[in-house]
């Protein structure tokens, strides 16, 4: 079973500023199975990447996923007022697991 | 217009069933693998139960293994889950969500969610 650990646990920025998230795997993921989901209070998550590295269908090329192995990064250039939300890693190989996510709050 | 809606959740005593049902519709449903993903109050997502698109491959956590149960019916367009002797630990959000891609249940991210039903397992 692969663990996803995810840092930092919180992240405070604010608009404008250049967030890095940061999602490391007890193991290797296979063919780079990562994804990045962003859920907002109240709502569903979303889908940003997957892959890895692919942006979803309609995802701004703000967000950019990068990594393998057992290292991965999601990173947002620019933070927009919308971005502020928890962010989880996903990988969906052999019995999927998500992080425990990491929240972007407004500094 | 891709659409997933939950039902079945509700309050039921520790050591009881319940059994979730997922209507989809806005794709093909027999085409893509499904999955069952549940947030305790306050917490992070967990994902618990996959099923491939012709029921030939599925997966537990080890948290549900043994007493729950993933299954569809693709000429209802519809998932379900199956819980038995649930446990104060089973509280959460339960969301039904489409694989991305026509495969095994996992091979794909999650891209599209229903909005989820609350299950509490309470004496």
């Amino acid at each position: 079973e692969i663990v996803l650990t995810q840092s930092p646990g919180t992240l405070s920025l604010s608009p404008g500023e250049r967030a890095t998230l940061s999602c490391r795997a007890s193991q290797s993921v296979s063919s780079s199975y990562l994804a990045w989901y962003q859920q907002k209070p109240g709502q569903a998550p979303r889908l940003l990447i997957y892959g890895a590295s692919s942006r979803a269908t309609g995802i701004p090329d703000r967000f950019s996923g990068s990594g393998s192995g057992t290292d991965f990064t999601l990173t947002i250039s620019r933070l927009e007022p919308e971005d502020f939300a928890v962010y989880y890693c996903q990988q969906y190989g052999s019995s999927p697991a998500f992080g425990q996510g990491t929240k972007v709050e407004i500094k | 217009e891709v659409q997933l809606v939950e039902s079945g959740g509700g309050l039921v005593q520790p050591g009881r069933s319940l059994r979730l049902s997922c209507a989809a519709s806005g794709f093909t449903f027999d085409d893509y693998a499904m999955h069952w993903v549940r947030q305790a109050p306050g917490k992070g997502l967990e994902w618990v139960s996959g099923i491939s698109w012709n029921s030939g491959s599925i997966g537990y956590a080890d948290s549900v293994k043994g007493r729950f149960t993933i299954s569809r019916d693709n000429a209802k367009n519809s998932l379900y889950l199956q819980m038995n002797s649930l446990r104060a630990e089973d509280t959460a959000l339960y969301y039904c969500a489409k694989d991305m891609s026509n495969g095994d249940y996992s091979q794909s991210p999650l891209d599209y969610w229903g909005q989820g039903t609350l299950v509490t397992v309470s004496s």
